[in-house]
């Protein structure tokens, strides 16, 4: 998890809320990702960013929204729109694209009140 | 989407045995990867393999690769009980962009 730092470590939502959740790296990696994890489930990509200012929807961004103003810092915000938010939430960073690895953060426990 | 189908969903062996996992995807890839993942925690990389690589090693880790069949193994040869986590495959696609496309994994526990 070096490197890559997740913020806060648990989090909960009430209903009508939109929450932030905050992933910093000090890698200097050009990509950053957010995907999510269900109980028992694999990862779903919900957004993803190659440069700075520039990001792309994953496969489930409905309900989410992101930016990318620095290199360092890709925030993820859960919008009241995110009619089931509760899961694990994962930062990733890569190197460079042609490399392919990616570089988890320690996540974000997502929960609603 | 998930293109990654693993096999089993849940393994449970004794320390010391090998163990054994598959993961199948439907399209073409440009490498695959094996990813561990500690209750509660992120993945870490363990492996990666290309798509003109049929087998390949790092410890006691053993990956094989079969394009002809969209299929992969890892095998972890003698166990420790921290060996314990969930393992997940992940296809490197290009789709536009490079992206890795989870399987939903495959959960280990090593029996002390």
């Amino acid at each position: 998890d070096g490197g890559i730092t997740q913020s806060p470590k648990y989090l909960f939502r009430k209903e009508g809320q939109n929450v932030t959740l905050s992933c910093e790296q000090n890698l200097n990696h050009d990509a950053m990702y957010w995907y999510r994890q269900d109980p028992g489930q694999g990862l779903r990509l919900i957004y993803y960013s190659q440069i700075v200012n520039d990001f792309q929807k994953g496969d489930i961004a409905e309900g989410y929204s992101v930016s990318r103003e620095k290199k360092e810092s890709f925030p993820l915000t859960v919008t009241s729109a995110q009619k089931n938010p509760t899961a694990f939430y994962l930062c990733a960073t890569q190197e460079e694209l042609a490399k392919n690895i990616q570089y988890f953060g320690a996540g974000t426990r997502l929960s609603v009140l | 989407s998930q293109q990654g189908e693993e096999d089993p969903q849940a393994l449970s062996i004794q320390e010391g045995e090998n163990a054994t996992m598959n993961c199948s995807y439907k399209t073409s890839i440009n490498n695959l990867q094996w990813y561990r993942q500690n209750s509660g925690r992120g993945l870490v990389h363990l492996i990666l393999i290309r798509s003109n690589e049929r087998e390949k090693h790092s410890g006691r880790l053993r990956v094989t690769l079969d394009t002809s069949k969209k299929s992969s193994s890892l095998l972890i040869t003698a166990s420790r009980a921290a060996d314990t986590a969930s393992y997940f495959c992940a296809t490197g696609v290009r789709q536009g962009a490079q992206k890795l496309v989870f399987g939903q994994g495959t959960r280990l526990t090593i029996n002390p």
